[in-house]
């Protein structure tokens, strides 16, 4: 069955940085697009990134463009999100998500606080 | 950028009711529209893809419908279970991002 599952969340300093992996597993990884999206506490969904299949093409949006970076191992089966110049307004529960998407991970909190 | 409006930010209904949920889009998203389903502390789960197709596993009294702006979930008789968040989605294919609705809180009455 298809899994994915994240890791790396944490409590970070504002300015700081932080790693999120998702580890995916059950289908074929490299066949897929992938995202990442957060919700805030007590909030809605945000769309955060996206990476084709062969990491090709990389889009962001707005709110973390210049300071996150996505990317993807297919020989690995994983994905990544490289977060810098962490801000309050990040704290969030990361999801990785494949495709449109149909399947999410259980997500990884992410605490940005002094 | 594509805008996913939903209605009502809060239903509130009895087991066994009928509910309707509606998502219109700020412009034409033809076919490409997704529902989700969020209890709280889990994650979202896909109930229908491209406005009418049911996601695997996903019972029969959940149905989408609507094409262009306007889209509405329907839920036929409501069970315990089916009280939680529901969140309209919209894909771009270029260039590539997704957009989510606020959010309809289906709660118990």
């Amino acid at each position: 069955q298809v899994q994915l599952v994240e890791s790396g969340g944490g409590l970070v300093k504002p300015g700081g940085s932080l790693r999120l992996s998702c580890a995916a597993s059950g289908f074929t990884f490299s066949d897929y697009y992938m995202s990442w999206i957060r919700q805030a506490p007590g909030k809605g969904l945000e769309w955060v990134s996206y990476i084709s299949s062969s990491g090709s093409t990389i889009y962001y949006a707005d709110s973390v463009k210049g300071r996150f970076t996505i990317s993807r191992d297919n020989a690995k089966n994983s994905l990544y999100l490289q977060m810098n110049s962490l801000r309050a307004e990040d704290t969030a529960v990361y999801y990785c998500a494949r495709g449109s998407p149909d399947y999410w991970g259980q997500g990884t909190l992410v605490t940005v606080s002094s | 950028e594509v805008v996913l409006t939903q209605s009502p930010a809060t239903l509130s209904l009895s087991p066994g009711e009928r509910a309707t949920l509606s998502c219109r889009a700020s412009q034409s998203v033809s076919s490409y529209l997704a529902w989700y389903q969020q209890k709280p502390g889990q994650a979202p789960r896909l109930l229908i893809y491209d406005a009418s197709n049911r996601a695997t596993g996903i019972p029969a009294r959940f149905s989408g419908s609507g094409s262009g702006t306007d889209f509405t979930l329907t839920i036929s008789s409501l069970e315990p279970e089916d009280f939680a968040v529901y969140y309209c989605q919209q894909r771009s294919n270029w260039p590539p991002s997704i957009t989510f609705g606020q959010g309809t809180r289906l709660e118990i009455k």
